[in-house]
């Protein structure tokens, strides 16, 4: 089983329309939890970390649910530059490694 | 301030040659990290050095790749020989003093072999 899995997508949406997709984690012991963006042919960026009670960062929502071990990241109004491929990430306990979703993949069409 | 630097951005070969990456991190930072994507396989982590000393390889997919980081300024990740299916994006990434997790990763070599 991977440790982080997540809907490929692509999800395709008009602008301004909310968009939202979760990802899973297998070890429970996981203490730090992140949505990474990446654009097509470039590096992964840091969109916002994960805390245990939510928090937002914009239009971006981002929860977390360690009873269910899945992570939510929700876009509201979203705009044609949020086209990107989301990368859930979770950190290894007691560790330094992150694991790396496979990633989601946003379109937001005109 | 500079980010992550990597170079070369692109970089094509013919299977058999020597192929060496190389990275930059982020002054002050203490950890650096080199990862593989690919399409199939994602993002992997390869490698991972603690104050220029490599902690873990066990992402290292075989002999035929090395890393070193001779100092806080510079590290290098070698494939030699190299092999068509090492074709891929390499990124470098590094992370702060503080021991937060985020990880700022570099743009990425490019590595086709042919």
């Amino acid at each position: 089983r991977k440790e982080v899995e997540q809907d490929p997508g692509p999800f395709n949406v008009p602008e301004g329309a909310t968009v939202a997709f979760n990802c899973t984690y297998s070890n429970s012991a996981s203490q730090s939890f992140f949505w990474y963006r990446q654009d097509c042919r470039k590096e992964p960026k840091l969109l916002m970390s994960v805390y245990s009670s939510g928090n937002e960062d914009g239009r971006f929502t981002a929860q977390l649910n360690r009873a269910s071990q899945y992570i939510s990241l929700l876009i509201r109004d979203s705009k044609l530059s949020d086209s990107a491929t989301y990368l859930c990430v979770v950190n290894s306990p007691n560790d330094y490694k992150l694991s790396f979703g496979a990633g989601t993949t946003v379109t937001v069409r005109a | 301030d500079a980010g992550v630097i990597q170079s070369p951005r692109h970089e094509v070969t013919e299977m058999g040659q020597e192929v060496t990456l190389r990275c930059k991190p982020i002054s002050g930072h203490n950890s650096l990290f080199w990862y593989r994507q690919t399409m199939m396989r994602g993002l992997e982590l390869l490698i991972y050095f603690n104050n220029n000393v490599p902690i873990d390889d066990s992402g290292m997919p075989e002999d035929r790749f090395s890393a070193k980081m001779p100092n806080a300024s510079f590290s290098t990740l070698k494939i030699q020989p190299s092999e068509p299916r090492d074709s891929a994006v390499y990124f470098c990434a590094s992370r702060p003093l503080d021991y937060t997790d985020t990880q700022y990763f570099g743009p990425g070599t490019r590595l086709t072999v042919l």
